[in-house]
């Protein structure tokens, strides 16, 4: 079975700085996807990037971006600028082929931004 | 944008009752899940559909949970009887066979 681990439980950042969330997930996959969820106070799950396997070239979206490591199975979210907005728990979730295509969740990561 | 639609969006019930949670996927989407989030367990999946299909409710306690997908528009989660243990958060999530998927507000359920 594949497992998901977010080894920060918890991790602060000031405002306008960089901060880089970890992730790690097994799995005797090929081919697969992987995702950062942010989950705000009003908890709604928000799917930030994704990343698929196949591809070399890591994802980004505005201030967000990965850094994806297939053969080391990790799989990071560096988010520059940081805003208070950004200030919420991150869930890093697995989806394989052949599972079903069902998502698998780390514990989450809640982030602090300080202004 | 498009959305999946979760109600209620909380829900306060006595031990004993039956609880019904409803959710209305994206139009298009095939896929639908219920998620079960809780502080001490995280997200856990509890059952998931493909064209309306049950495909694994495996994460769901048998004797007391049941989803169903009456037609594309709707998914149920229905609890019965509920007990305090099941107090939690649900949401349900809708998609396609590639790429994300789309979470719902989810339905906040306190068992009392």
């Amino acid at each position: 079975a594949q497992t998901v681990t977010q080894s920060q439980p918890e991790m602060s950042v000031q405002e306008a700085e960089t901060v880089t969330l970890s992730c790690t997930y097994d799995t005797s996959e090929s081919d697969y996807y992987l995702f950062w969820y942010k989950q705000p106070p009003s908890r709604q799950m928000i799917l930030v990037i994704r990343q698929e396997a196949y591809k070399q070239q890591n994802a980004t979206e505005n201030r967000f971006s990965v850094n994806f490591q297939k053969a080391a199975k990790s799989f990071s979210l560096k988010i520059s600028d940081s805003q208070l907005g950004d200030a919420a728990m991150y869930f890093c979730a697995y989806r394989g082929y052949n599972a079903g295509n069902m998502l698998t969740f780390g514990g989450g990561t809640r982030l602090m931004v300080k202004p | 944008d498009a959305r999946v639609t979760q109600t209620p969006r909380d829900k306060v019930t006595e031990m004993g009752q039956e609880v019904t949670m409803r959710c209305q996927p994206i139009l298009g989407h095939n896929t639908v899940f219920w998620y079960r989030q809780t502080m001490m367990q995280g997200l856990e999946l509890l059952a998931y559909f493909r064209n309306r299909a049950p495909l694994d409710d495996s994460g769901m306690p048998k004797d007391r949970f049941s989803a169903e997908m009456p037609d594309a528009t709707l998914a149920t989660l229905k609890i019965q009887p509920s007990e305090p243990r099941d107090s939690a958060v649900y949401f349900c999530a809708s998609g396609l066979e590639v790429g994300g998927y789309t979470f719902g507000s989810g339905t906040r359920l306190t068992v009392v």
